[in-house]
């Protein structure tokens, strides 16, 4: 257990709205990420922290910003929630010198 | 760029029978290969993993050998059980600077009936 909470667990919203996902980690861990789950598509990267204030670009982050005030913290935001951006988004941690993730429990997010 | 190739699902098997599921990748370099499984309604758990070329990544009676010369890393098991039901991820990771990133496959689905 790398002590890691995502909340909310379970999310409905409307098409436009702005929504905001957290993932809460209580080790103290440098390296976060986000993915999103699809059917079909496995689990894409959407952004990840290599630090406080320090985040960058995965491969579908379009629609999507971070942020990461404290270590404990990383922020994952839906400016203007999508029918697109309905999925499964998992929460990771890396500890720092090994190449393993370990990854929260997911947020499911329903967007109508 | 990277990629990662996993059989297509689902897979059906009777308690007892043997698995395999077969796991290409493109890379360049060394990366590292995993093996995640994610029960219904969790997140993923590391299951296996192998760091460099003919290490054998091995847990709960899952194995997995790093093969360089096919670019494969099959995830096989001898005689499975209804609680292995549950989706299973190839992955790779390959160092962006000190930035190590996942690349997953498109998962497989096993299901095991008694």
């Amino acid at each position: 257990d790398a002590g890691i909470t995502q909340s909310p667990r379970h999310k409905v919203t409307e098409t436009g709205t702005p929504v905001t996902l957290r993932c809460h980690q209580t080790e103290n861990h440098r390296y976060m990420y986000w993915y999103r789950q699809d059917p079909g598509h496995g689990l894409r990267l959407i952004h990840y922290s290599y630090g406080v204030k320090d985040t960058d670009k995965g491969e579908v982050s379009d629609g999507y910003s971070v942020s990461r005030s404290k270590t404990e913290d990383f922020l994952l935001t839906l400016e203007s929630a999508t029918s697109s951006q309905t999925s499964v988004y998992f929460c990771a941690i890396r500890i720092q010198g090994e190449e393993t993730q370990y990854f929260g429990p997911g947020t499911r997010l329903l967007v109508l | 760029g990277d990629s990662v190739t996993q059989m297509e699902g689902p897979v059906t098997l009777s308690e007892e029978a043997c698995l395999t599921i077969n796991c290409t990748y493109t890379a360049t370099g060394y990366p590292s290969l995993f093996w995640y499984v994610q029960y219904p309604g969790e997140g993923l758990q590391l299951l296996l993993k192998a760091t460099k070329a003919d290490d054998k990544g091995s847990n709960k009676g899952f194995e997995a050998t790093y093969r360089k010369e096919t670019t494969s890393f099959h995830l096989e098991k001898g005689s499975v059980q209804v609680s292995d039901s549950a989706v299973y991820f190839c992955a790779l990771s390959h160092s962006g600077g000190s930035n190590y990133k996942l690349t997953f496959g498109k998962g497989t689905l096993l299901t095991v009936n008694p």
